[in-house]
Parts: structure tokens; C-alpha cells; sequence
């Protein structure tokens, strides 16, 4: 079945500092793939996401590339502010499953003054 | 606006009782979900709904149950069954038609069986 694999946190940054979060698929055909921040105590919002291969997704200085030839869809930001802790999660859907998105395990992001 | 609404954000419970989870949406999805949370395991699915009066297991169902008598509603009953109930509890949401596949989410509803 459809899997995701991302990098185990939490990972501690100093502000101004790059942040990559390795992000790898399994899934049959061509899924949609997608980055989520969770902040504390709170629901999932959407990051960025990709539909097809090669596609950019980007938002808020984020950005993410969908590789179909590794699988993968890091997810990247050049200079990282305090106001980016949150953990990140990874997730895909499908083009068969009925909306429903696999999630990876999600990675925490601790970023310091 | 237009959102997902769950209530309450944080309930505790006694072992051997039933507690339901409310999820309201306003935003005319037809399709929407639960999504079960715990420390380093992302989110499972629990159960989903495409439409009306229809819903599906999903990967971790057993000790759960749910109904979608209205498009806006789709409440979640964690039943005594239900081993390990204490987790965060996840409700979304899902455009007419899928588009990409994006799922809008509520803030949560933090569960804790005493």
C-alpha cells in the first residue's frame, strides 16, 4: 500500500538558518503530494503541495519539488524564523483513494533565537 | 468564515464510557474524515465519508463508530471497545469533486480516558 517516510525530529535550528525535511513516497501511478504544519495545540493547515511530477510547490518561503525518478518531495526553506517551530508532516494521496491522504510521521522543528 | 468546527477541544473520560466527537463544517464539502493522532505515529485514518448517509472503515476503525445523517455533520463515538482511546482527534474535510486532493482540517479535539 501507499507509505511515507519522512525524517525522524525534532530538528533544532538556529533563526536564519536553511531547514530541509527528507521526505520519500511509496504509491502506485502518480499521487499528489503535500506538506502540512501542525503548531502547537492545533489543527493541520496546508503547507504546499504538488500534483504531478516536477511541479514546485511553495508558500511562505517554503518549497518543495516533486521527483518522481527518487520518490521524494523535501521539503526546504532558506532562512528559518522562530515563528517556523511546528512539526511538519509529509502525506500523499492517492489517484485511487477516495480523498484520503497517507501521512508520514510528522517532524518536529525547533527553531532558536 | 468558512471551516471545520470540532467540540469539545479537550474532554476526559472514565474507562467504560462512550464519548462523542462533534465536526461541523460550513464550507459545502461533501466528503469528510477522521484522522486519530499520536506522539511520533502521524495521523491514521479512522473512518471517512464520501456522501450522505454513507461512510467507510478506514485503517483503524475497531472501537469507533460514526453516522452523516446531514452534509455538515459527522460526528465520531469513541465506545468502551476502543483500547487506547487517548489521542488528539482530527476531523477534515474535502472539496466537491476532490481537486487535488487537499484536505482542510478543524483544531482538534484532545480526548483522555481517566
Amino acid at each position: 500500500g501507499d507509505s511515507v517516510t519522512q525524517m525522524e525530529g525534532p530538528v533544532t535550528l538556529s533563526e536564519e538558518a536553511f531547514l530541509t525535511i527528507n521526505c520519500t513516497y511509496t504509491a502506485t501511478g502518480y499521487p499528489s503530494l503535500f506538506w502540512y504544519v501542525q503548531y502547537p495545540g492545533e489543527g493541520l493547515q496546508l503547507l504546499l503541495k504538488a500534483t504531478k511530477a516536477d511541479d514546485k510547490g511553495s508558500n511562505k518561503g517554503f518549497e518543495a519539488t516533486y521527483r518522481k525518478e527518487t520518490t521524494s518531495f523535501h521539503l526546504e526553506k532558506g532562512s528559518v524564523q522562530v515563528s517556523d517551530s511546528a512539526v511538519y508532516f509529509c502525506a500523499l494521496s492517492g489517484a485511487d483513494s477516495w480523498g484520503k491522504l497517507q501521512f508520514g510521521a510528522g517532524t518536529q522543528v525547533v527553531v532558536t533565537p | 468564515d468558512g471551516g471545520i468546527t470540532q467540540s469539545p477541544k479537550y474532554l476526559f473520560r472514565k474507562e467504560g464510557q462512550n464519548v462523542t466527537l462533534s465536526c461541523e463544517q460550513n464550507l459545502n464539502h461533501d466528503a469528510m474524515y477522521w484522522y486519530r493522532q499520536d506522539p511520533g505515529q502521524g495521523l491514521r485514518l479512522i473512518y471517512y465519508s464520501q456522501i450522505v448517509n454513507d461512510f467507510q472503515k478506514g485503517d483503524i476503525a475497531e472501537g469507533y463508530s460514526v453516522s452523516r445523517e446531514k452534509k455538515e455533520s459527522f460526528p465520531l463515538t469513541v465506545t468502551s471497545a476502543q483500547k487506547n482511546p487517548t489521542a488528539f482527534y482530527l476531523c477534515a474535510s474535502r472539496i466537491p469533486g476532490g481537486g487535488t486532493g487537499e484536505l482542510f482540517f478543524g483544531e482538534g479535539s484532545r480526548l483522555t480516558v481517566l
